[in-house]
């Protein structure tokens, strides 16, 4: 069956420059999470998409980074004039109805490295 | 503010052993918590949950545990396989978080044949 997909699965790119990345959820799922994983840690949350409702911005580190998601299924996160501490794996998870007792299931993630 | 940790950040046991990792958490509003295995180069994979409401909860080779009194959490994996090597991670969440997950670290897990 089909899981969460992403992609790029690698990006490198020139501090600077823009970059998107994509997270296809797993098909039904209302609920979508970005999150971001710094080598060696744990995951930091990002952004979180439920239904029709604003999303939850709260976890995004500054205004160079957002997100959108469109016909409640893709999301794509955008992060502009990259830095080099933006440097990461960005991980994708969707949830069937983002209650409060559901576990988040991932994608295998983007890994993007700011030269 | 809230954080969700673990004991130790490295585990080394034989094939055949039982293994316990360990996670502390410091927000006593947690009402759900959920193991996850990371394999290199893949996203974290669903091992199981449990809710505030219980103290265990069993699956295939895993036992969670979970003590309110102290705010600690741990899975265990019994008989442990070469395939069970990855990095674990705890998250917890609470209802007024909107089901966003709070992670911690994460324990490295190597099982020497």
């Amino acid at each position: 069956g089909a899981g969460v997909s992403q992609s790029p699965s690698n990006k490198v790119t020139e501090k600077g420059k823009d970059v998107e990345l994509r997270c296809d959820p797993i098909s039904g799922h209302t609920a979508l999470y970005w999150y971001r994983q710094s080598l060696g840690q744990g995951l930091e949350f990002l952004i979180y998409f439920q239904g029709n409702s604003a999303p939850d911005k709260s976890g995004l580190p500054s205004d160079r980074f957002s997100a959108e998601r469109t016909g409640g299924s893709v999301s794509t996160l955008t992060i502009q004039r990259t830095q080099q501490e933006d440097s990461a794996v960005y991980l994708c998870a969707s949830s069937p109805s983002g209650g409060d007792f559901e576990p988040q299931h991932f994608g295998d993630g983007t890994r993007l490295s700011i030269l | 503010g809230e954080n969700v940790g673990l004991h130790l950040p490295t585990l080394s046991v034989q094939e055949g052993d039982n293994s316990i990792i360990n996670c502390a958490y410091s927000n006593s509003a947690s009402d759900y918590f959920i193991w996850y295995k990371q394999e290199s180069g893949k996203g974290p994979q669903f091992i199981i949950d449990i809710r505030s409401n219980m103290d265990k909860r069993q699956g295939q080779r895993v036992t969670v545990l979970l003590n309110k009194t102290v705010k600690h959490l741990s899975l265990q994996i019994a008989a442990t396989q070469p395939g069970d090597s990855a990095v674990y991670f705890c998250a917890e969440s609470h209802y007024n978080q909107g089901g966003k997950l709070i992670f911690g670290q994460g324990t490295e897990l190597s099982v020497k044949p």
